[in-house]
This record gives C-alpha cells, sequence and structure tokens, in this order.
C-alpha cells in the first residue's frame, strides 16, 4: 500500500530554522511536491523534487534521497506568517497528469 | 489566486441528500483531480478525468460520481450523504508533469 509519514505538529520560533520530515513508501515514484496549506484555504505549491538532492528556493528548500525514501522541508528565517500546516506528496505513477498521494501534513506553529 | 474556481464555497445539507460541486481548470489545464480532505485526514484523492474521460480512480464511495464536461469544467455529485461526508472538497487542475494547482475548495457540512 501507499504510505507517507510526516510529523503531526512542531513547534519553532519566529527567525529560527525548521526542518520537517517526510518518508514515505509508494508503489511507484515519479516526484515529491511539498505544499503549504493555511487552515481552511487552499493547498499552495512550494517545491518538487524528482531527483536526489536539495532544491533552494528562497527561505525554502526541500532535499530528496529516493534510496532512503526520504525528504525534507526546511524552512529558514521564520516568519509568524509560515505558520501552517505543510503537506508532502508523492507522485506514484510514471507520466505526467497523474494523482498525488498526500501525508497528513504537518501543523507547524511559529511563535514569538 | 490558482486560476481554479470552484462553487459553492459553502455548503450545508442533510442526511440521504444530493449535492452537486462544480469545478473549473485552469486555462489550458485537461487534468482535472478531486479530493476530499476531513479534520483527521489528509488530503484523500477520489478521481480524476483528463480531456472529459475517467484517467484515474481513487477511495470514492459508490455514492460519489463525477464528470467532467466539453468545456472542461467538472462536476462532483454526491448523494445519499451522510454525516461522515462533511469535509473540504477541493479540485485541482494540472497540465503535464507540473504541479497541480487548487480550487479554494467546497467546504460541505451534512447534518
Amino acid at each position: 500500500g501507499q504510505n507517507i509519514d510526516q510529523p503531526t505538529e512542531m513547534t519553532a520560533t519566529e527567525g529560527a530554522i525548521v526542518q520537517i520530515n517526510c518518508t514515505y513508501q509508494t508503489s511507484g515514484f515519479n516526484g515529491l511536491f511539498w505544499y503549504q496549506q493555511h487552515a481552511g484555504e487552499a493547498p499552495t505549491f512550494l517545491s518538487y523534487n524528482v531527483l536526489d538532492g536539495l532544491e533552494e528556493k528562497g527561505r525554502f528548500s526541500s532535499f530528496l534521497s529516493r534510496s532512503k525514501g526520504y525528504s525534507y522541508l526546511l524552512l529558514k528565517e521564520l516568519q509568524m506568517k509560515d505558520s501552517a500546516s505543510y503537506l508532502c506528496a508523492v507522485r506514484d505513477r510514471i507520466g505526467g497528469n497523474t494523482p498525488l498521494v498526500f501525508g497528513k501534513g504537518t501543523r507547524l506553529s511559529v511563535i514569538a | 489566486d490558482s486560476g481554479v474556481t470552484q462553487t459553492p464555497k459553502h455548503l450545508i445539507t442533510a442526511t440521504g441528500q444530493r449535492v452537486t460541486l462544480r469545478c473549473s481548470p485552469r486555462s489550458g489545464d485537461l487534468s482535472v483531480y478531486w479530493y476530499q480532505q476531513s479534520l483527521d485526514q489528509g488530503l484523500q484523492f477520489l478521481i480524476q478525468y483528463y480531456n472529459g474521460e475517467e484517467r484515474a480512480k481513487g477511495n470514492i464511495l459508490e455514492r460519489f460520481s463525477a464528470q467532467q464536461f466539453p468545456d472542461l469544467h467538472s462536476e462532483l455529485n454526491l448523494s445519499s450523504l451522510e454525516l461522515g461526508d462533511s469535509a473540504l472538497y477541493f479540485c485541482a487542475s494540472s497540465t503535464g508533469v507540473d504541479r497541480q494547482y487548487f480550487g479554494p475548495g467546497t467546504r460541505l457540512t451534512v447534518t
């Protein structure tokens, strides 16, 4: 079956760095996505990894190790507005236009 | 603004009833996905349409059905509603291997 694990909740201080881990066991792998979701709102895209290594985009970076079935999202210089849920999702089928398998999300609280 | 629109934003209905949720994808996107998000669950994939044809099926109940029309908008029909169907329903669209863009969602409350 499909299994994507993330911590349920995390708390971090404004201005700090936080790492949100994601491990996956899926029948196939064709890319890993991170989305941000504020309560009651739509998920918005943060990053995409299909090859091993680190992808950096401003204050956000995402890392992937396909051999370990592992990814993390790194958020630097945390701001209060970063308080949200962070969703890890895997595309488990080859080809484009395929659905994503989502983890349950990690609720991040940024405190002063 | 993702470019994906969903109506209605909120829906309150009684058990046993039937509702229809509507989604218009981003301009040019041929794929539409429906996801359900309950309080204690992550986003659960329900069904996908690509250019009018059903492409993939997830954990969709038999009471639920969907279709995609020639203008590429999609509708999700939920019937014989139960209390447990209360959730946020998101539609997303994509092109190729690109990210999925999510609509604002429809919050369904079954009383």
